[in-house]
């Protein structure tokens, strides 16, 4: 049960696109198709943001968007807004019948 | 409205017990998985178990596997975390969230802080 991999920070200006990756093996991203993201604003509760690898809650603005390729799936953020300043998180179901996070990734809007 | 709200977090001595609990409204608890999830002071998240509608069926992380019973009652709405043998690695917030049965986490609790320390 090893932690999936995800850049520990990433930056974007606002009005840009950015993109986080999230890395794990074929025993859980490249496994199946039940990749999450999770939004955390601190102090705050994680907020669901994508699952099913590229579903959208409703509520959850069409500028995020998740996809995945093999091993890795990806989060991207476009047209970066001051309020996406946040901390992200992937996770996947796993073959032992458990769950993993990655993680995390610390976005700065600049 | 979805709402989860944890108690029973605190201060335990090492090799203490502790039981969570978190009472869940605005939806039909009886047909939904629960998780719990943690985070340690300035950490990640970590799952940490899951248990499915009827209560039948659970799962653990390697890290807690042994130590932690998650169980449900639906007639009362509330899930629940019994930890036994804690240790200071344990010392975090969790979070009990709705979700299915393959971890995608649809709502969130605000957290209660549980505290291992001598």
């Amino acid at each position: 049960q090893s932690a999936l991999t995800q850049p520990a920070s990433v930056s974007g200006s606002p009005g840009q696109s950015i993109t986080i990756s999230c890395t794990g093996t074929s025993s859980d991203v490249g496994g199946y198709n039940y990749v999450s993201w999770y939004q955390q604003h601190p102090g705050k509760a994680p907020k669901l943001m994508i699952y099913d690898v590229s579903k959208r809650p409703s509520g959850v603005s069409n500028r995020f968007s998740g996809s995945k390729s093999g091993n890795t799936a990806s989060l991207t953020i476009s047209g970066l807004q001051a309020e996406d300043e946040a901390d992200y998180y992937c996770s996947s179901y796993t073959s032992s019948s458990t769950g993993v996070f990655g993680g995390g990734t610390k976005l700065t809007v600049l | 409205e979805v709402q989860l709200v944890e108690s029973g977090g605190g201060l335990v001595q090492p090799g203490g017990s502790l039981r969570l609990s978190c009472a869940a409204s605005g939806f039909t608890f009886s047909t939904y998985w629960m998780h719990w999830v943690r985070q340690a002071p300035g950490k990640g998240l970590v799952w940490v178990s899951r248990i499915n509608s009827d209560g039948s069926s659970t799962s653990y992380a390697d890290s807690v596997k042994g130590r932690f019973t998650i169980s449900r009652d639906n007639a009362k709405n509330t899930l629940y975390l019994q930890m036994n043998s804690l240790r200071a690695e344990d010392t975090a917030v969790y979070y009990c969230a709705r979700g299915t049965y393959y971890s995608s986490l649809f709502d969130w609790g605000q957290g209660t802080l549980v505290t291992v320390s001598s």
